[in-house]
């Protein structure tokens, strides 16, 4: 069945950096964009960025542009998201998600992993 | 950015009641609108895609509806286990937002 497992979330100092992981399974990786969505603690959900099939394109939410990237190894079946700078209010839960289209995304996000949490904290 | 409202925060409902929970969009997204549910220490699951298409192994109980700017999701006889928070995602434009989502309790 399709699974997608989040990693490397954790505690870290205000002005530092973090990679996730995303370990993608059941499905034909290379043939679906993937996303990262966040959830601060108590509130909603926040779309972070998405990558194509390919890794070629690549979108972001504007407040984050410049402080996080996403990529892929499709090899390797595995999502990234590179977080630098981190400020307090990056505190959340980071969600890797699935586009259910093949090569052609849907944009809306069909299978879910479980969250990996990461705090900003001094 | 397209602003997603969902009304109201939290309803209150009793088991086996009928409810429906509303989002509406500060502008048009066509049908380019999806429904998620979240329990509590869970991830988000989609319901509802198209405005309307229940997901793969989502019973008939939840039903979409709407276009343009707003849209309804209808939970017919809630169980226990659909006490959870309900959120619609619009995916016309970038960036994708998320209304801020329906908790629905008993």
């Amino acid at each position: 069945q399709v699974q997608v497992v989040e990693s490397g979330g954790g505690v870290v100092h205000p002005g530092g950096s973090l990679r996730l992981s995303c370990a993608a399974s059941g499905f034909t990786f290379s043939s679906h964009a993937m996303y990262w969505v966040r959830q601060a603690p108590g509130k909603g959900l926040e779309w972070v960025a998405v990558i194509s099939y390919d890794g070629r394109n690549k979108f972001y939410t504007d407040a984050l542009k410049g402080r996080f990237t996403i990529s892929r190894d499709n090899s390797r079946n595995a999502l990234y998201l590179q977080m630098n700078s981190l400020r307090p209010d990056d505190t959340a839960v980071y969600y890797c998600a699935r586009d259910r289209g093949v090569v052609t995304p849907t944009y809306y996000l069909g299978d879910w992993g479980q969250g990996t949490l990461v705090t900003v904290s001094s | 950015e397209i602003v997603m409202t969902q009304s109201p925060a939290t309803l209150s409902v009793s088991p086996g009641e009928r409810t429906t929970l509303s989002c509406r969009a500060s502008q048009s997204v066509n049908t380019n609108l999806a429904w998620y549910q979240q329990k509590p220490g869970q991830a988000p699951r989609l319901l509802i895609y198209g405005a309307s298409t229940r997901a793969p192994d989502i019973p008939a109980k939840f039903s979409g509806s709407g276009s343009e700017t707003d849209f309804t999701l209808t939970i017919s006889s809630l169980q226990s286990e659909d006490f959870a928070v309900y959120y619609c995602q619009q995916y016309l434009k970038w960036p994708l937002t998320f209304g801020g989502g329906t908790k629905v309790e008993i």
